[in-house]
């Protein structure tokens, strides 16, 4: 299947800082690509859809000026926590659509965020 | 997107086929159904997904029931590595946005 990176894996922070997480496609190119969200022992959440040279559709609720994404090429988003707060620690996943007949989405590691 | 319900764990022993069942009696015409798997602290894996047909790749079979309102996956020969929560998910495409239900824990013991 599609392969889909994500970096950083693990990230700790202060309280108040910004943390960007990046998302790649690695052998494909992929014009939507979105972003969860998974508190422990609570199921994917989804925070937005990526489009490609397109700004970002946000889920109700997800506040867009705290998560900035940006979606510049098409193997790359990246999504900003701005001003960080201890509740905003969870585990952020990307996805990316492969744009084959099967249209099948394809998901990243995953990245551990911990805000102290 | 129409709603799946699935048992909230189930059991299985090494080697032995395990059948995850999953209802979607709302799923519309267009719909497929879509089966993930999310092993501890890693992101979803895709497994298969089918419309009405039965379909099989070499992780899993997909059984799809003629109403199209239930299905089930089966992994024939478990082993422990298949420990995970398995989600089913109803959608027009995958390439569309995913609501994640909360799955079945399938715990695979030796």
């Amino acid at each position: 299947g599609a392969v889909v990176s994500q970096h950083p894996s693990r990230v700790i922070c202060k309280s108040g800082t910004s943390v960007k997480i990046e998302c790649r496609s690695l052998d494909f190119q992929a014009t939507t690509m979105f972003w969860y969200r998974q508190f422990p022992k609570k199921s994917l959440m989804l925070m937005a859809t990526s489009n490609e040279g397109s700004k970002a559709t946000y889920e109700q609720g997800v506040e867009k000026d705290k998560f900035l994404i940006n979606h510049a090429s098409l193997t790359l988003s990246t999504l900003t926590v701005t001003s960080a707060h201890p509740e905003d620690s969870s585990f952020y996943i990307c996805s990316a659509r492969v744009p084959t007949s099967t249209d099948t989405q394809y998901f990243g590691p995953g990245t551990r965020l911990t805000v102290l | 997107d129409a709603k799946t319900t699935q048992p909230p764990s189930m059991d299985c022993a090494e080697g032995r086929a395990a059948n995850l069942p999953c209802n979607h009696s709302t799923i519309s015409g267009n719909e497929y159904v879509y089966w993930y798997r999310q092993i501890h602290s890693q992101g979803p894996q895709y497994i298969i997904h089918g419309l009405k047909n039965n379909e099989t790749n070499e992780m899993a079979s997909l059984i799809i029931t003629e109403d199209r309102k239930s299905s089930t996956l089966i992994l024939p020969h478990a082993t422990l590595r298949d420990t995970a929560v398995y989600y089913c998910i109803v959608s027009r495409t995958s390439g569309s946005r995913l609501t994640f239900g909360e799955g079945t824990q399938l715990t695979v013991n030796p």
